[in-house]
């Protein structure tokens, strides 16, 4: 069984929005605090976003702040990612994972492509 | 939020030691005891292996272990094996918040 399962990845035209879904399994969703992590082609991972357990403290890179937003429901076990004005930029692999100031269930990624 | 460095590759023969170093600043590596290991290999996604500074995660092999002095967090490699041919990453808690990740090392067994 996957613990954690990314799906909403696209292509998107620049200045498009996007939501990533993380749907969560296997364990307590609500006891975790959660990341958004991605990784541009051929580059390193960056930091994108995390939430607290209750979802009412939220983190942003400044690459993002402003433009994307971290969210949770833990009745569905799902961790969101809204992405607004999208740019090419964003193009990469977002990645959810479990935890805050370290992650040790990794989703398998979702590919998200800005480009006209 | 500027990433830690990294040097871009390392290598050893197998069996040998290899060390990875990690260098921030006092608002993130310094800072805190926060500070995580990642294994990547092509196409999947990254694995813990050090959590808070030198802490195994369950299922993490100890030929694998972590330090930190000031700003520079290690991660050192014993009995280098080919399996451990990959991408490796390291992420600090900051004083914003944030997490932020190093620029990450590329093993190669020689």
């Amino acid at each position: 069984e996957v613990p954690l399962l990314e799906s909403g990845g696209d292509l998107v035209q620049p200045g498009g929005s996007l939501r990533l879904s993380c749907t969560a399994s296997g364990f307590t969703f609500s006891n975790y605090a959660m990341t958004w992590v991605r990784q541009a082609p051929g580059k390193g991972l960056e930091w994108v976003s995390a939430i607290n357990t209750t979802g009412d403290s939220t983190y942003y890179a400044d690459s993002v702040k402003g433009r994307f937003t971290i969210s949770r429901d833990n009745s569905k076990n799902t961790l969101y990612l809204q992405m607004n004005s999208l740019r090419a930029e964003d193009t990469a692999i977002y990645y959810c994972a479990r935890g805050l100031k370290s992650s040790n269930y990794w989703g398998q990624g979702t590919q998200v492509t800005v480009s006209s | 939020q500027s990433a830690l460095t990294q040097p871009a590759s390392v290598s050893g023969s197998p069996g040998q030691s290899i060390t990875i170093s990690c260098t921030g600043t006092s608002s993130d590596v310094g800072g805190y005891k926060y500070v995580s290991w990642y294994q990547q290999h092509p196409g999947k996604a990254p694995k813990l292996m050090i959590y808070d500074v030198s802490n195994w995660p369950a299922g993490a092999s100890n030929r694998f272990s972590g330090s930190k002095s000031g700003n520079t967090a290690s991660l050192t490699i014993s009995g280098l094996q080919a399996e451990d041919e990959a991408d490796y990453y390291c992420s600090s808690y900051t004083s914003s918040s944030t997490l932020v990740f190093g620029t990450g090392t590329k093993v190669s067994v020689l």
